[in-house]
């Protein structure tokens, strides 16, 4: 089945460490986009990529970044610049067409050690 | 700044109720307007895409609206399950885009009780 693949579901972050967020998608969407949501704030864009190798900083970037290798990949680095990590990330993809529904995976819930 | 409000922020029903939900925005020149379903520590799940040429879209039981001109847009439930309970956000493109970067409501929580 098509979809999109983010993984660890869970993820703990000790003081001073950077981790990495993965998302996967094999629906040949060009379009990749990071959300983090926050109890009672909705959902807040981080990054985004409209094509490989080139992204965008989001509302929300600081502390944050992340790579476009692959059509296929877009994965977050949650460095330790970012000071207060512990959310619910969520990663989306679409195609760069018009009126194209966003898609999203499961999420990965990152708290602090 | 382009906002996206969603009232109520909760809503509890018996099951069988038919209710609506509403979303409303700032941005009068959207392209088109996503309502989504999040189950608890689920990702979003896309339930209906409504082009601003369009007046309504549905899908089962399930009916959406948008008004550009007066900045809303309802969600139409009919005959509510207890399965229906989860939170339901909306969502537009930004900037006068018709696709990309998305800003969100708050959702509105829905409880459907037996």
């Amino acid at each position: 089945d098509g979809g999109i693949t983010q993984s660890p579901k869970y993820l703990f972050r000790k003081e001073g460490q950077n981790v990495t967020l993965s998302c996967e998608q094999n629906l040949n969407h060009d379009a990749m986009y990071w959300y983090r949501q926050d109890p009672g704030q909705g959902l807040r864009l981080i990054y985004y990529s409209q094509i490989v190798n080139d992204f965008q900083k989001g509302d929300i970037a600081e502390g944050y970044s992340v790579s476009r290798e692959k059509k296929e990949s877009f994965p977050l680095t949650v460095t330790s610049a970012q000071k207060n990590p512990t959310a619910f990330y969520l990663c989306a993809s679409s195609m760069s067409e018009s009126n194209q529904p966003q898609h999203f995976g499961d999420g990965t819930r990152l708290s602090i050690l | 700044k382009q906002e996206v409000t969603q009232i109520p922020a909760a809503l509890s029903v018996p099951e069988g109720e038919n209710l609506v939900l509403n979303c409303s925005f700032t941005d009068s020149a959207i392209y088109n307007l996503q309502w989504f379903r999040q189950d608890p520590g689920k990702g979003l799940t896309s339930l209906l895409l409504i082009q601003s040429s369009q007046r309504e879209q549905t899908s089962g039981r399930l009916n959406a609206s948008l008004d550009k001109s007066s900045g809303r847009s309802t969600l139409y439930i009919a005959a509510s399950q207890p399965g229906d309970s989860a939170t339901y956000l909306c969502a537009h493109p930004r900037g006068g885009t018709s696709y990309g970067k998305l800003t969100f409501g708050q959702g509105t929580i829905l409880t459907v009780h037996p």
